[in-house]
């Protein structure tokens, strides 16, 4: 079965460049899409595609997808970017067509 | 405008069937394309996706809890059901429904937390 591996946390002061990485094999074949989810709320979809932004998600977020690694990268990082964040892919590689999501990370601002 | 949201029980007790209903609005299930995904999330613990439901009444499931689950719809009603036999402690979460959009999920309902306790 298709696994996503995410760091647990990351931590970056304000006005800073923070990224969180998904891991999978030959990921680039696939697309990515992430998820910001903050405590007591349902996850929001803040990148889909790779790299598109839904209207209402900051141009600071940014997605990319290369090799085994997917990045969301969130520039200028401010307070209220602190969450969880979850990454997602769609596995069609077996007879069981199934949704996988990563393991999540917890962005913290310091 | 597309909302979801989920209803059911709170409570549950090791080995019942928990029947949870989604009831949505700004789209339909009757039309190409639509789906509607079911995703639950332990206290502290990850997203884990458990089902989907296309307007063609295709319906894909986790392997690990395929055996488990029954997924239905009412286009009429603007409805999908989930059914998941037999819970468990371990089952206690939040379970979300969500409009999929392609592959991925754009819209989420607010959840629904569900224990299993006896």
């Amino acid at each position: 079965s298709y696994v996503l591996t995410q760091p647990p946390s990351v931590s970056v002061a304000p006005g800073e460049t923070a990224r969180i990485t998904c891991g999978g094999n030959n990921i680039e074949s696939r697309s990515v899409h992430w998820y910001q989810q903050k405590p007591g709320q349902a996850p929001v979809v803040v990148i889909y595609y790779d790299s598109h932004r839904p209207s209402g998600i900051p141009e600071r977020f940014s997605g990319s997808n290369s090799g085994n690694t997917a990045t969301l990268t969130f520039s200028r990082v401010e307070a209220g970017d602190e969450a969880d964040y979850y990454c997602q892919v769609w596995d069609d590689s077996t007879d069981h067509r199934r949704v996988v999501f990563g393991g999540g990370t917890k962005l913290t601002v310091l | 405008q597309i909302t979801l949201k989920e209803s059911g029980p709170t409570l549950v007790k090791p080995t019942q069937t928990l029947t949870l209903t989604c009831t949505f609005s700004g789209f339909s299930l009757s039309t190409s394309g639509e789906g509607v995904g079911w995703i639950r999330q332990p206290p502290g613990k990850a997203l884990e996706w458990l089902v989907v439901i296309y307007w063609d009444d295709d319906k894909r499931y986790s392997p690990s809890l395929k055996s488990r689950l029954t997924i239905t719809k009412d286009s009429s009603k603007n409805q999908v059901v989930l059914t998941m036999t037999n819970m468990d402690p371990v089952d206690t979460a939040t379970y979300y429904c969500a409009h999929r959009r392609d592959l991925y999920f754009d819209y989420w309902g607010q959840g629904t937390l569900v224990t299993v306790s006896s």
